[in-house]
């Protein structure tokens, strides 16, 4: 099984700034296609997990721009450029490049 | 695109439940489904995938011979039988539509979840 280690596990931020949180695999995410298959979702409060980014990079319709992916193998980064209050919650990366699919441990995000 | 999973409650360890999730705004028939589970205060957990067309299964080893997934593509409702339910099971069940080929299916929306509950 592929473990997904995200860093930090909490992450008090102040409105306006930057914050980046980390995930990474103890396998390469990249498939045999070529494709390196790694998902950022976002959960609110009492919420379903939402997609923001997937393929590492790629962000999902009606996702603002102020969030960004990056990374390649087995280390990969989540950027919010300035941090607003709605973006408050657990930020999750998930692997789709090998069974069983498997997700980090969640980073909570809260407002200093 | 909208998921409704329905069928979760309290039931005591060792019994069985059956979860349904609607789905409406797209094409069932095209796509893989998951199940993923998020015990009380916990992170995700990926439960299981099938493919559009229930040829192909996958599963978490935490479950495998105890939960069996399913799909009615005509009632466009994706399930998830589970038996033998254990204390450990206890999590909200979201179904999620999948993404991608079977190989590298992923998730892109999610229901709202469906609260199980093991319990004596």
């Amino acid at each position: 099984e592929v473990v997904m280690t995200q860093s930090p596990l909490s992450l008090p931020v102040t409105l306006g700034q930057p914050a980046s949180i980390s995930c990474r695999s103890s396998q390469s995410l990249v498939y045999s296609d070529g494709n390196t298959y790694l998902i950022w979702f976002h959960q609110r409060p009492g919420q379903s997990p939402r997609r923001l980014i997937y393929k590492v990079s790629n962000r999902d319709s009606g996702v603002p721009d102020r969030f960004s992916g990056s990374g390649s193998g087995s280390d990969f980064t989540l950027k919010i450029s300035s941090v607003e209050a709605e973006d408050v919650g657990v930020y999750y990366c998930m692997q789709g490049a090998h069974w069983p699919r498997t997700f980090g441990q969640g980073t909570r995000v809260e407002i200093k | 695109v909208q998921l409704v999973e329905s069928g979760g409650g309290l039931v005591q360890p060792g019994g069985s439940l059956r979860l349904s999730c609607a789905a409406s705004g797209f094409n069932l028939s095209s796509y893989a489904m998951h199940w993923v589970r998020q015990a009380p205060g916990k992170g995700l957990e990926w439960v299981s995938v099938i493919s559009y067309d229930g040829d192909i299964k996958y599963y978490v080893d935490s479950v495998k011979g105890r939960f069996t997934i399913s799909r009615d593509n005509a009632k466009n409702t994706l399930y998830l039988q589970m038996n033998s339910l254990r204390p450990e099971d206890t999590a909200v069940y979201y179904c999620a539509r999948g993404e991608g080929g079977m190989t590298t299916v992923t998730t892109d929306y999610w229901g709202q979840g469906t609260l199980v509950t093991v319990s004596s």
